[in-house]
């Protein structure tokens, strides 16, 4: 079965900072990678999917994009982060739509 | 367009008692999988329950247990003698063929439950 790295655990980060959340998969191959957002005491809403290297849809506008330079990797970054991208962030991933993995989070405070 | 609707926003309920979380989903497409996860204050997702759309058994693990009726489109949750442990948000969540969303889950927006001694 798959595990999924996600760091950091916490971020507090000034309004105006860059961003760089990794995700890291293992146990499996070419999975489909997503990120979840969950703005505080709200439901868990996707931002990105991939389905390949360097695939990326975004489901929202907003503030934030992601990348995945490798198969198992995969990355949610910003260039200037605004109050608004405070949240629980999540990485998921799943090689098969059956079986879905989640990332323990990181929880990030704009300041 | 896919859709999950947990209707219930916050329940709170006295240890021991019984309590039944609501989903129902709207989908399109004929094969589909269904999810309950419980996310504890920490944050983390806990898988607790995957079911597809062909079968509709009800399924019972320990104290809980599922009702899967896909002629209301309904898929709920019920927690028998519940225990302050079980606090947490429950999220129900589809996942269905017709997603143009790389077979991402689309989640309700969850139910908070709060057991209290």
């Amino acid at each position: 079965s798959q595990t999924i790295h996600q760091w950091p655990a916490t971020l507090v980060q000034p309004v105006g900072s860059p961003l760089s959340l990794e995700c890291t998969v293992e146990g499996t191959s070419n999975p489909n990678l997503y990120w979840y957002r969950q703005a505080a005491g709200r439901g868990l809403q996707l931002l990105f999917y991939s389905v390949g290297i360097g695939q990326i849809s975004s489901e929202v506008p907003q503030n934030l994009s992601a990348s995945r330079p490798q198969d198992r990797q995969f990355i949610l970054s910003s260039k200037k982060l605004l109050l608004s991208d405070s949240g629980f962030y999540l990485c998921a991933c799943t090689p098969d739509r059956y079986g879905y993995t989640f990332g323990s989070g990181t929880r990030l405070t704009v300041v | 367009a896919q859709k999950v609707t947990q209707a219930q926003t916050e329940i709170s309920v006295v240890e021991k008692e019984d309590v039944t979380l609501d989903c129902v989903y709207e989908t399109r497409d004929t094969t589909y999988y269904l999810f309950w996860y419980k996310q504890p204050p920490s944050g983390e997702l806990v898988f607790l329950i995957r079911r597809n759309s062909f079968d509709e058994q009800n399924e019972i693990s320990g104290r809980y247990s599922w009702n899967f009726q896909k002629s209301t489109s309904s898929f709920n949750f019920t927690i028998t003698a519940s225990q302050v442990v079980d606090s947490a948000v429950y999220f129900c969540a589809l996942s269905d063929l017709n997603s143009n969303s790389g077979y991402a889950l689309n989640f309700g927006k969850g139910t908070s439950l709060l057991v209290t001694p």
